[in-house]
Formats: C-alpha cells, sequence, structure tokens
C-alpha cells in the first residue's frame, strides 16, 4: 500500500515563509505532485518533481529526495490568498496517490 | 471556456437508491478519473480510464461502477447508495495516464446519502 504523511495543519503570518513537509513510503515512484485546494474548490496544479533537488516557480519552490522519501512545498512571502490546503501525491504506476492535505491558515 | 464539468452540483439521496454522477471534458484528454475526498483521508482514486473504451479499478472501487463511451464523458454510477459514500466527488482528467501529465479536477459533486 501507500503512505503519504503531510502535517494537517500550519499556520503563519502575512509575509512569512511556510515549509510543507511530505514524506512517503510507496511501492512504486514516477514522480511527486504538489496541489493547492481552497476551500470547497477543485485541487489546482502547484508543482511536479520526479529529480532530486529544488523546483522554483514564483513564490512557491518545491523540494525532492527520492533517496529519503521526502519533499516540502516552500510559500514564501505569504499572502492571505495562499490560505488553503496543500496535497501532496505520489505517482505510483502512473495513479496519483494523495496525502491528507496540510490547511494552511494565513493571518494578517 | 476549457475545462471539466460535474453535475449535480450537490445531491441528497436516500439510501438504496441509484445515483450517476456525470463528468465532461473538453480538452479531448485520454484519461480520466474519479475521486473521493473525506474530511482526514484525502483524495482517493475510485475508478479511472486511461483511454476511451476502457477502464480499471482504484484504490475503493467497491460500490461504484464506470463507462466510457467516448473520450468526454465519464459517468460514475451508485448501483444502490449508502452513508458511507457520502462525500465529495471530484472527476479529472489528464492528457495521457503518463507519470509527468498534470491531472485537472472539476469543480466537484457533493452527495449525501441518508
Amino acid at each position: 500500500g501507500q503512505n503519504i504523511d503531510q502535517p494537517t495543519e500550519m499556520t503563519a503570518t502575512e509575509g512569512a515563509i511556510v515549509q510543507i513537509n511530505c514524506t512517503y513510503q510507496t511501492s512504486g515512484f514516477n514522480g511527486l505532485f504538489w496541489y493547492q485546494q481552497h476551500a470547497g474548490e477543485a485541487p489546482t496544479f502547484l508543482s511536479y518533481n520526479v529529480l532530486d533537488g529544488l523546483e522554483e516557480k514564483g513564490r512557491f519552490s518545491s523540494f525532492l529526495s527520492r533517496s529519503k522519501g521526502y519533499s516540502y512545498l516552500l510559500l514564501k512571502e505569504l499572502q492571505m490568498k495562499d490560505s488553503a490546503s496543500y496535497l501532496c501525491a505520489v505517482d505510483d504506476d502512473y495513479k496519483l496517490s494523495f496525502g491528507a492535505g496540510t490547511t494552511v491558515t494565513v493571518r494578517a | 471556456i476549457a475545462g471539466i464539468t460535474q453535475a449535480p452540483t450537490s445531491q441528497i439521496l436516500a439510501a438504496g437508491r441509484r445515483m450517476t454522477l456525470r463528468c465532461t471534458q473538453d480538452m479531448r484528454h485520454n484519461a480520466m478519473y474519479w475521486y473521493r475526498q473525506d474530511l482526514g483521508l484525502g483524495l482517493r482514486l475510485i475508478h479511472y480510464s486511461n483511454t476511451a473504451g476502457t477502464t480499471g479499478k482504484g484504490e475503493v472501487p467497491d460500490g461504484y461502477s464506470v463507462s466510457r463511451a467516448n473520450t468526454d464523458d465519464f459517468p460514475l454510477t451508485l448501483a444502490s447508495a449508502v452513508p458511507s459514500q457520502t462525500s465529495v466527488y471530484f472527476c479529472a482528467s489528464s492528457e495521457t495516464s503518463g507519470s509527468t501529465d498534470t491531472q485537472y479536477f472539476g469543480p466537484g459533486t457533493r452527495l449525501t446519502v441518508l
């Protein structure tokens, strides 16, 4: 089976940086995705990592270590609109297995 | 605007009733998926289709069936609904079933089974 762990909740201040960790144990690995989901809405794609290292995309960056089964999503210069759930998903056998999601609350 | 539509937006259903959730995409994507999302459990794959005419079982297929008669439509049927099927259901699609292809999600259907 798949085991994907991420913290349930995180709180941070507007303008700050938050790092959301994701650890995984899966039978296969074809890449790792991060999605953002605002309350009551559909998940939307943020990033994809398949090789070790950091992928930077504006205020958001994602890191992967395949040997450690570990990824993180880094959100910089937090804005109120970043309050959402962040979902870590591992592509195993060309199907996605999702973590339960991390709810990030940004406070003024 | 291209994308995925789902219907209905929400539904309250009596246990034992049959229900079909509709999903249509206009991006000509080959692969389509059905997930359910429950608090604390995240998204779980119910069924998928890599291309029109083929379907496969995901992590939680029991009590659900799907069909893929054409590229655009991927309906999910609950033959006899039970309260444990109360959930938010998301349909998604991707260009192919390949690992690098991003999945795009529909707006979801909130289903309550009483």
